[in-house]
């Protein structure tokens, strides 16, 4: 089974709307970590947001958010008031129990539209 | 404020050829990792590296061999380079503290096609 599943291969978002891309996570331990990079047409890889797994309130960071549903085993990622610099492909990783490595989802292609 | 270096930015090889790809970080993190990223894919783990002599293999390690003999460097080989290694190979490092809140910093990536 996929660890991490990112069901949305490709988005668009008018500018200045907000944007939800969705992820949702499979694992066994209680103790692990979710993160969100962005990953522009030049290819670098820019960390965004991070969640535990034992905190209790969703992660924020300027105009991103991490709607975290633990029930659910979901941790969209959540853009407000869009810009067409967030044109980028987005991938959800999880890092699980004690390891230190990531494992990613097949990342979701968002367009922002003027 | 260098970060992650990787070098060379893109290789192109032919098959049986041999060739290492180069990964220094100068934040003094103990963890480092290589990836490779296929088209259209997400990043799959080759190798990682907990500390200078200490390395471990990843999701997809066939065909590669890692040595860390320094804190700052990881070189990733390719020994017998091979089609399906056609991708673009990211180093990354993160820090020894807290596990929690440990990011992991990626170099700009080195793109490489085996011919």
């Amino acid at each position: 089974a996929q660890k991490i599943t990112q069901t949305q291969p490709g988005m668009f978002v008018q500018e200045k709307e907000a944007v939800t891309l969705d992820c949702t996570y499979d694992t066994s331990d209680q103790s692990y970590g979710l993160f969100w990079y962005k990953q522009p047409s030049s290819g670098e890889m820019i960390f965004l947001i991070y969640q535990g797994s034992y905190d209790e309130q969703n992660a924020t960071e300027g105009r991103y958010s991490l709607n975290f549903q633990k029930a659910r085993k979901s941790a969209n990622l959540v853009i407000s008031a869009s810009q067409l610099g967030d044109s980028a492909m987005y991938f959800c990783a999880m890092r699980e129990g004690s390891a230190r490595q990531l494992t990613f989802g097949s990342g979701t292609q968002l367009t922002v539209l003027p | 404020n260098a970060g992650v270096t990787q070098t060379p930015k893109f290789r192109i090889l032919k098959i049986g050829q041999s060739m290492t790809l180069q990964c220094t970080q100068d934040m003094n993190h103990n963890y480092m990792y290589w990836y490779r990223q296929d088209p259209g894919m997400g990043l799959k783990l080759i190798y990682y590296s907990v500390g200078a002599g200490i390395t471990d293999k990843g999701e997809v390690p066939n065909g590669y061999n890692v040595s860390r003999s320094t804190t700052e460097d990881f070189p990733l080989r390719l020994e017998l380079a091979a089609p399906s290694q056609t991708s673009v190979y990211f180093c990354a490092s993160s820090t020894n503290r807290d596990r929690g809140t440990d990011t992991q910093y990626f170099g700009p990536g080195t793109r490489l096609t085996v011919l």
